[in-house]
Formats: structure tokens, C-alpha cells, sequence
């Protein structure tokens, strides 16, 4: 099993550019999420999918849409990008429905926006 | 002021040494998570603790839920353990969400 991957790992985008960020898991998780992680902050949830056809927001959901496509796929799009989204962007899944569970982390998305 | 504060922010120790981490949290919570995360970015979870102690391997995890407070413990640790410790906590309910420290970066010098 690959667990969670995500693509692409790093990227770099002018301010205005859009892009969407990939992320699929094969451990036939219901919950997947989106967080970002900047320097001197706890992993920030951005947005986050309960279940297949469910997403909701985060803390810090501006700027960002997102699309369950299937149980597997959760992708994050930034439609017109700011240096503010300037991080680390981390896709996680998570199998039960207690939400404390173990999360299961991707390897991470650096983006830098110029 | 952050809802999970982890102490110290960073830590060198000598190959060998018992390390020790720890984290604090505002109020009552479900459960807490031990992350840690190595340089190159990859975030694997260690522990999940809703009372007491878990040990795995060299790492040891402690929580007391009267003074909402955790430890993580490295016995003998070693350069491989040189990374960063993150602490998040669930506080279950209406929040039904992980929040997370800032993370304890860890050297281990040999």
C-alpha cells in the first residue's frame, strides 16, 4: 500500500496563478483532510471530507476550494494564489468515525507563491 | 495565545541522554496525538492516548487529564530521533477536530 500520496511535491506559482493540489489514499479511509503548516504555527486545517460526497471548512478556509472526487481522491485548488499561501500543504486520511483516531499523513506539497 | 503549547521549542541533547517533552492544553479533551515529523517533511503518528501511559519501543507517552498535561520520553536517544515532536489534541464534540502545537525541535548530537 502507497498510503497517502499527494502531487506534486513542490511548486512554485506567480500571484494570480491557479493550481490544484493532488491527494489519494488506498487504505479505504472515510475522513480526508487538508492542513497547512507555516514556520512557528501548529498544521492548520484548511478544509476537511467527513465521508465520500461530504466536505466542510476548517480554520483557515479562504482561498481555497476542494473536491471529494471518490472515496480516494481529495484535491485542494487555489484559484487565484497569494505569497499569503506561501506553506506547506499536507493532505492526511483517517479509517474510523472517532475522530481522535490516527491520522495517516501525506509526504507534503511545498508551494511557493511569487 | 495557542491552545496546545509544547515546551521546550527546541532541544539538543548528547547520544545517550533521556529526553523529555511536554505538552499543555486549555481544557478537557477526548484524546492527544504524539506526531513526529523528520526532516524532509513526513509526519508519522506515535502514540494516541486518552488516559495513562504508552511505551513503544524507546519512546514513552504519558498523560494526566486532571492537570492536562503529556510527556513524551526518548530513553537513550540516538541522531535518528533528531526531528520534530508535534503534540495535537481532539477536544470531541461540537470541535471535532485535531489542534495542533507548534512542534519541539529535537537534535541529538553523537
Amino acid at each position: 500500500n502507497a498510503g497517502v500520496t499527494q502531487t506534486p511535491k513542490f511548486q512554485v506559482l506567480k500571484t494570480g496563478q491557479s493550481m490544484t493540489l493532488q491527494c489519494a489514499q488506498d487504505m479505504n479511509h472515510n475522513s480526508m483532510y487538508w492542513y497547512r503548516q507555516d514556520p512557528g504555527m501548529g498544521l492548520r486545517l484548511i478544509y476537511y471530507s467527513a465521508s465520500e460526497g461530504t466536505t466542510d471548512k476548517g480554520e483557515v478556509p479562504n482561498g481555497y476550494n476542494v473536491s471529494r472526487l471518490n472515496k480516494r481522491e481529495f484535491s485542494l485548488r487555489l484559484e487565484s494564489a497569494a505569497p499569503s499561501q506561501t506553506s506547506v500543504y499536507f493532505c492526511a486520511s483517517r479509517g474510523g468515525y472517532y475522530e481522535g483516531e490516527t491520522q495517516y499523513f501525506g509526504p507534503g506539497t511545498r508551494l511557493l507563491v511569487l | 495565545k495557542n491552545e496546545v503549547e509544547q515546551s521546550p521549542q527546541n532541544l539538543t541533547a548528547q547520544e545517550g541522554e533521556f529526553i523529555t517533552i511536554n505538552c499543555s492544553y486549555s481544557v478537557g479533551i477526548s484524546a492527544l496525538h504524539w506526531l513526529q515529523q523528520h526532516p524532509g517533511g513526513g509526519i508519522v503518528s506515535l502514540f494516541m492516548l486518552s488516559s495513562g501511559k504508552k511505551k513503544h519501543g524507546r519512546l514513552i507517552a504519558t498523560i494526566n487529564i486532571q492537570e492536562k498535561h503529556s510527556s513524551l520520553h526518548i530513553t537513550a536517544s540516538h541522531p535518528r530521533d533528531s526531528a520534530v515532536y508535534i503534540c495535537a489534541v481532539f477536544y470531541g464534540g461540537a470541535t471535532n477536530k485535531l489542534i495542533f502545537g507548534t512542534g519541539t525541535l529535537l537534535a541529538v548530537q553523537p
